[in-house]
């Protein structure tokens, strides 16, 4: 079955912890990114990768970071986590990068304390 | 930046019942997404829209691309109880660049 998958589905952790949320993807996909959901502003892509070593700031970069070192993988890194990215995150992947082509993840409830 | 406005925000109604919403901006698009979100899962395309005007069908759900290249209205017919979740818009910017996601709408439909 074509999916994208992320873990963990749900985390708590305190200010400062590092932390890493995986994205795997089953479908061959050259693009993947990453976005973050928050209520009453909807989606916000945080970075991108066109292909594998390439990966570009999205509309809100900043206190993350991410690598895409094999095409299926790319995780998502949080070096030290602040309450102000307590939020939804959401892992996607398409063929060629076009929005209306992109296959989500479940999503990864964060709480940062 | 650019933002999009969803109406409502959250609706009740009776399962059976037809459902009208609605995304608007200040800014013109030239491509139009709507996305349903269920509980626990991430967003699944539900309809594109590229052409001002536009009309296109999936089921029971109906989207149009306004006029104006403004906004763009989703309506579901005959509402039953799996149309639950959150419906959002999505929209590119003339320039072809990032899309913009609205807030989205969050829908309820009673037995």
């Amino acid at each position: 079955e074509a999916q994208v998958t992320q873990n963990p589905r749900y985390l708590i952790t305190v200010t400062g912890k590092k932390l890493t949320v995986t994205c795997s993807q089953n479908m061959n996909h050259e693009y993947m990114s990453w976005y973050r959901q928050d209520p009453g502003l909807g989606l916000r892509q945080i970075y991108y990768s066109m292909n594998v070593e390439v990966t570009d700031k999205g509309d809100v970069p900043e206190g993350y970071k991410v690598s895409r070192k094999e095409k299926r993988n790319f995780p998502l890194i949080l070096e030290s986590p602040s309450p102000n990215q307590t939020s939804l995150y959401f892992c996607a992947s398409s063929l060629s990068g076009a929005v209306e082509t992109q296959y989500f993840g479940p999503g990864t409830r964060l709480l940062v304390l | 930046g650019q933002q999009l406005n969803q109406s409502p925000q959250s609706m009740f109604i009776q399962e059976g019942e037809d459902v009208s919403m609605n995304c608007t901006s200040s800014s013109i698009f030239n491509t139009w997404l709507w996305y349903k979100q269920d509980p626990g899962e991430g967003p699944v395309l539900l309809i594109a829209l590229y052409k001002a005007g536009e009309l296109t069908s999936n089921g029971r759900l109906t989207a149009q691309f306004g006029i104006t290249r403004k906004d763009s209205f989703l309506n579901i017919s005959a509402s039953i109880p799996s149309d639950v979740g959150i419906y959002f818009c999505a929209g590119q910017l003339l320039d072809g660049q990032n899309f913009v996601f609205g807030p989205g709408t969050r829908l309820s439909v009673l037995p």
